[in-house]
């Protein structure tokens, strides 16, 4: 398998525009995450999905950010319109709950999108 | 306060140290808990999973949980270079719906 895969790896653009990351989780997988990371924050979960529904978008910074996932191979985070303070790295994760009742499945991070906005 | 405080670093140190890493949490119901390794420019990497409290060892690698002092640590016997990698710890609880807590991460330097 090929692992998370993202895109673009890197992306500059200028404050204002628009911003679209995707990522393809795992095949079989059924929940999917975004997170961000930066040096004064760490790592943040923004929003998740299990089996196509986001569950939980409390992390979601404000509006400008909006994600959806359209079908169980692909997802996309929107930014729109962009901001300086937007900078960082963006993670999508994918894992699969190998139990009806909840215990810890690893997630599989992708290799990330650094977004630089100026 | 953050619900996961663990100390960013960086932590140097001399090829075959034993190094120790910490997190302490405020959160009681988190029972799983897990250590992650990121290598620069990449995605986190899951290292080691431990369930509740107690020790786990895998290889050079040991795990321990504290419930009961909301402390968990990893330790790393005669470190390598190849282990300079930022290490996040992360937790969750039951019926958490696979949503981890991570700490910020410490960056760990091991010098030949």
């Amino acid at each position: 398998d090929a692992g998370v895969i993202q895109s673009p790896r890197h992306e500059v653009t200028e404050m204002g525009q628009e911003v679209t990351l995707r990522c393809k989780p795992i095949s079989g997988h059924d929940y999917l995450f975004w997170y961000r990371q930066t040096m004064m924050r760490g790592l943040e979960l923004l929003i998740y999905f299990n089996n196509n529904v986001p569950i939980d978008d409390s992390g979601m910074p404000e509006d400008r950010f909006s994600a959806k996932m359209p079908n169980a191979s692909f997802s996309t985070l929107k930014i729109q319109p962009s901001e300086p303070r937007d900078s960082a790295v963006y993670f999508c994760a994918s894992s699969f709950l190998h139990l009806p009742t909840s215990s810890y499945n690893e997630q599989f991070f992708g290799p990330g999108t650094r977004l630089t906005v100026l | 306060q953050k619900e996961v405080e663990q100390d960013p670093g960086p932590l140097s140190v001399p090829e075959g140290a034993i190094v120790s890493l910490n997190c302490t949490y405020s959160n009681s119901a988190f029972q799983y808990f897990m250590w992650y390794r990121q290598y620069s420019r990449k995605g986190p990497e899951l290292l080691m999973y431990t369930y509740s409290s107690g020790n786990k060892e895998d290889g050079r690698f040991t795990a321990q949980v504290d419930k009961s002092s909301k402390y968990i640590s990893l330790f790393i016997r005669d470190s390598q270079p190849s282990d300079s990698a930022t290490y996040l710890c992360a937790m969750t609880s039951y019926n958490a719906g696979n949503m981890l807590t991570f700490g910020g991460g410490t960056r760990l330097m091991v010098k030949p």
